[in-house]
């Protein structure tokens, strides 16, 4: 089955100490993405990935990094992690970059609370 | 800068009547356009997207969108609402010439039996 994987699906931690949500997609595409939601605020891009080791920012990188070592995988750090960052978080796929871009498939999402 | 507004925070439709969801946007350029739907405890699932040609786009489930370049507008349709339509509503636009997306707000959809 198709389908972009994540974990945990939820994390309660305290101020400081570092985490990473892990991501990981079985459809072989080359674009990845994180956001997070926030009621009265949607979804807001942190990062993206259009290939193996190319990232960059979206709209709300501020504390967060990823990497992209490998295609299939995508993962999210908080390297010290604050209150401002509980969220729901959610990693997305799609089959390539390229315009016009492909629809996005869309993880079940991660729920960070941060104390 | 750029945005995505969806004016409306709730519609309530009765089943069976028409269902009209809003989204404007104020993008440089001819933007890619997406509506995208989120059931509880879930991510967003795609449901159409415009990206050239005819103003009238038709998707999942039912759906479609009109596309308005005057008014910038993207708004979702679709011509007889069921209680199982109910769910948060996202629109969603990717800028020409970026890998960027920006997501409105949302829009909740109560269908009324």
């Amino acid at each position: 089955e198709a389908q972009v994987t994540q974990n945990p699906r939820y994390l309660i931690t305290v101020t400081g100490k570092k985490l990473t949500v892990t991501c990981s997609q079985n459809m072989n595409h080359e674009y990845m993405s994180w956001y997070r939601q926030d009621p009265g605020l949607g979804l807001r891009q942190i990062y993206y990935s259009m290939n193996v080791e190319v990232t960059d920012k979206g709209d709300v990188p501020e504390g967060y990094k990823v990497s992209r070592k490998e295609k299939r995988n995508f993962p999210l750090i908080l390297e010290s992690p604050s209150p401002n960052q509980t969220s729901l978080y959610f990693c997305a796929s799609s089959s390539t970059p390229s315009s016009p871009p492909q629809p996005q498939h869309f993880g079940d999402g991660t729920r960070l609370s941060i104390l | 800068a750029q945005s995505v507004a969806q004016p409306e925070d709730q519609v309530n439709v009765a089943e069976g009547n028409p269902l009209t969801v809003k989204c404007t946007y104020s993008v440089s350029g001819n933007p890619y356009l997406f509506w995208y739907v989120q059931y509880p405890n879930r991510g967003l699932q795609f449901l159409l997207k415009y990206i050239t040609g005819d103003n009238l786009v038709k998707g999942s489930y039912g759906f479609e969108a009109e596309f308005n370049k005057s008014q910038t507008s993207f708004h979702l349709k679709k011509p007889s609402a069921l209680v199982s339509d109910s769910a948060l509503y996202f629109c969603a636009v990717s800028p020409l010439g970026t890998y960027k997306y920006i997501f409105g707000t949302g829009t909740r959809l109560k269908v009324l039996a």
